[in-house]
Order: C-alpha cells, then sequence, then structure tokens
C-alpha cells in the first residue's frame, strides 16, 4: 500500500466555520507534511511533523492548526479563514531518515474554497 | 525566499524531442528531487539525486546536480502526449523540501 489519502476532496466554508482536512498514510513513514498550493504556483510547505512531534512551522497564521494523532494519522484544523486561503492543500509523506527527508509521497489534496 | 527557481516557465515541444528543465536553489541541500503534477491533482516523485551526485537516470529520465553553481537539470528524451504537465524540483535540507517554481511541459501530439 503505497496511497497517501486525503479527505474531503472539495470543501467549501464560510470564513466562521470551523473545519479539518485529514490526511492517512500506511506506509509506515514517519514524518508528515502540509503543503499549500495556489493555481500555477508551486506547493508551499506549511508544517512538518517527525515521529509525531512538530517540527518545522512555516510561520503559518494560527488560524491553520495542525495535528498529529498517531503516526498514520495528520489533521489540518481550519478557523475563521479568509478567502485569500483558497487553495489546494497537499499532505505528504516520507521515511524520516536520519539525513532528514527523501522521497515525499503526496495525495491527492483537498480542495479549499472560503467564501 | 528559499524557493527555487526553474526554468523555462513553460516549454512546448513536438511528441519524440527531448525536453530540458533547469533549476537552480539557494541553500545547502542532502539530496534534490524532481517531482510531476497533472493538472489539479497531487504530486509524483520522478528521481532523487543525493548531493554527492552528479548524474543520474531513470529510464527517460536524465537529472544532473551541479552543487558548486546549486543548480540542476531534468532531460526528458523522446517526449509522449502523456508527459504533458508541470514539473518542479525540489530541494532538500533536513525535513525542509522545498520546490521551485516549476516548468510547465506541453507536448504536441
Amino acid at each position: 500500500d503505497t496511497e497517501v489519502t486525503q479527505t474531503p476532496k472539495h470543501l467549501v466554508m464560510g470564513m466562521t466555520n470551523k473545519k479539518s482536512l485529514k490526511c492517512e498514510q500506511h506506509m509506515g513513514h514517519r514524518a508528515m507534511y502540509w503543503y499549500k498550493q495556489k493555481a500555477k504556483k508551486p506547493p508551499e510547505l506549511m508544517f512538518v511533523y517527525s515521529y509525531e512531534k512538530l517540527s518545522i512551522n512555516e510561520s503559518v497564521p494560527s488560524r491553520f492548526s495542525p495535528e498529529c494523532p498517531n503516526s498514520s494519522l495528520l489533521n489540518l484544523h481550519l478557523h475563521a479563514l479568509q478567502p485569500e486561503d483558497s487553495a489546494l492543500y497537499l499532505c505528504a509523506s516520507s521515511q524520516a531518515n536520519l539525513g532528514g527527508a527523501g522521497e515525499l509521497f503526496f495525495g491527492e489534496g483537498s480542495r479549499l474554497t472560503v467564501l | 525566499s528559499q524557493q527555487g527557481e526553474e526554468d523555462p516557465q513553460a516549454l512546448s515541444i513536438q511528441e519524440g524531442e527531448n525536453a530540458t528543465m533547469n533549476c537552480s536553489y539557494k541553500t545547502s541541500i542532502n539530496n534534490l528531487q524532481w517531482y510531476r503534477q497533472n493538472s489539479g491533482r497531487g504530486l509524483v516523485h520522478l528521481i532523487l539525486i543525493r548531493s554527492n551526485e552528479r548524474e543520474k537516470h531513470s529510464g527517460r529520465l536524465r537529472v544532473t546536480l551541479d552543487t558548486s553553481k546549486k543548480s540542476s537539470s531534468l532531460l526528458i528524451t523522446a517526449s509522449r502526449a502523456a508527459d504533458t504537465a508541470s514539473y518542479f524540483c525540489a530541494h532538500t535540507g533536513g525535513f525542509k523540501t522545498i520546490f521551485g517554481a516549476g516548468t510547465r511541459l506541453f507536448v504536441k501530439a
């Protein structure tokens, strides 16, 4: 099983809503990532978890709150978002080698629209 | 920004021709990777080259890395219409993988 599964595929939310994006992998990877991608732009790193601990936060606004309940799951909690937060949110996982990340395995993404 | 640069931004070629994309980065790296993305989909890993390697092949792909110039290139030989996609280089230091701006490749049948 070499899949990273993201749900939901599409999400529309208002600026006052609270919602969550979910990501799951069963490859035994101990590093998991959230990226944000706007149209025709590269993915931008948001958060990295290694061994279920938050190791990198790329100065992401607090309206985005990551959570790693266990080694297979990664959530991104969303609250009080702005329309400019509309984007494709990509989850990825990798082995957690001593030298850092190797190949990233990506999910298909959750397309978020904030009204 | 630590984001890498890529050129060209867009490339249109005929089926059967070769496609070359270039990438530059600014920081020290453990490895450099190339990914492919079809429109609106997730990214698919193509090839990884370590910082102590200079060239690597995988099928129709050839990647070079010049750490002294902080640059890499991806060559796709004998392109096919199915190769139409966006291609991103990504440099990795520790657990931080940063993507370049990407090249949009269009292969005409």
